[in-house]
């Protein structure tokens, strides 16, 4: 069964920490998006992965293909990094354009 | 903004009332999605279009029905739902090449719908 998982399910944090939330998925895939979703439902697409690293801003993305892993970093954090972060992947045996999405984690950054 | 505009953003409808949700996209992209998202549930794929052409349907009951006129419109007309739909309903486009299908998406802010 492909499957993503994410953790933690919430995070809470206070201004300036650092932090991780992690994906780990279960066969071989194509590509991996991180996608940052707000209260007002709108989202909001970070990074597309397939190897390596990526860094945007404050914001910091890893994948480790054999060990089927990602996480996303966040340096500094602010009370407007408070969102929902939602792992996206697109496994390697899927054809069209199926994603398939982890729960997501609610991060609250506390001033 | 982010270049795709999804009206209205609240619905509220009776289980006998037919209504449309429409997505709006001026980015240039080929390719546009319907992905429902539940309470406490992952994102769901309900269809996608590449060039005005539908080539994925999720198992999507019939009660929802898409139509793309053309690559930057799309909408969803709803007709007979329950009130187990209600959702937000997110549109998305990405720029799909044919040696590509992982594409970065770029999503609407949604349509809540409430199905009373």
């Amino acid at each position: 069964k492909n499957e993503v998982e994410q953790s933690p399910q919430n995070l809470t944090a206070q201004e300036g920490e650092f932090i991780t939330i992690n994906c780990s998925y279960s066969v071989g895939i194509s590509a991996l998006h991180w996608l940052q979703q707000h209260p007002g439902g709108g989202i909001v697409s970070l990074f597309m992965l397939s190897s390596g690293k990526k860094k945007h801003g404050r914001l910091i993305a890893t994948i480790n293909i054999q060990e089927k892993h990602s996480s996303l970093h966040i340096t500094a954090s602010h009370p407007r990094d408070s969102a929902v972060y939602i792992c996206a992947v697109r496994f390697r045996e899927t054809s069209g354009s199926r994603l398939t999405f982890g729960e997501g984690t609610q991060l609250t950054v506390n001033p | 903004e982010t270049g795709v505009t999804q009206t209205p953003r609240h619905l509220v409808m009776g289980m006998t009332n037919k209504k449309s949700l429409k997505c709006e996209q001026h980015l240039g992209h080929n390719a546009m999605y319907w992905y429902k998202q539940s309470a406490k549930k992952p994102l769901e794929l309900m269809f996608v279009y590449n060039f005005k052409e539908q080539t994925e349907n999720n198992s999507v009951p019939s009660r929802f029905s898409p139509e793309c006129p053309n690559s930057s419109h799309l909408f969803l007309h709803l007709h007979t739902l329950q009130p187990e739909d209600s959702a937000l309903y997110l549109c998305a486009s990405s720029h799909r090449t044919a040696s590509s299908g992982a594409n970065v998406l770029t999503f609407g802010a949604g349509s809540r719908l409430t199905v009373l």
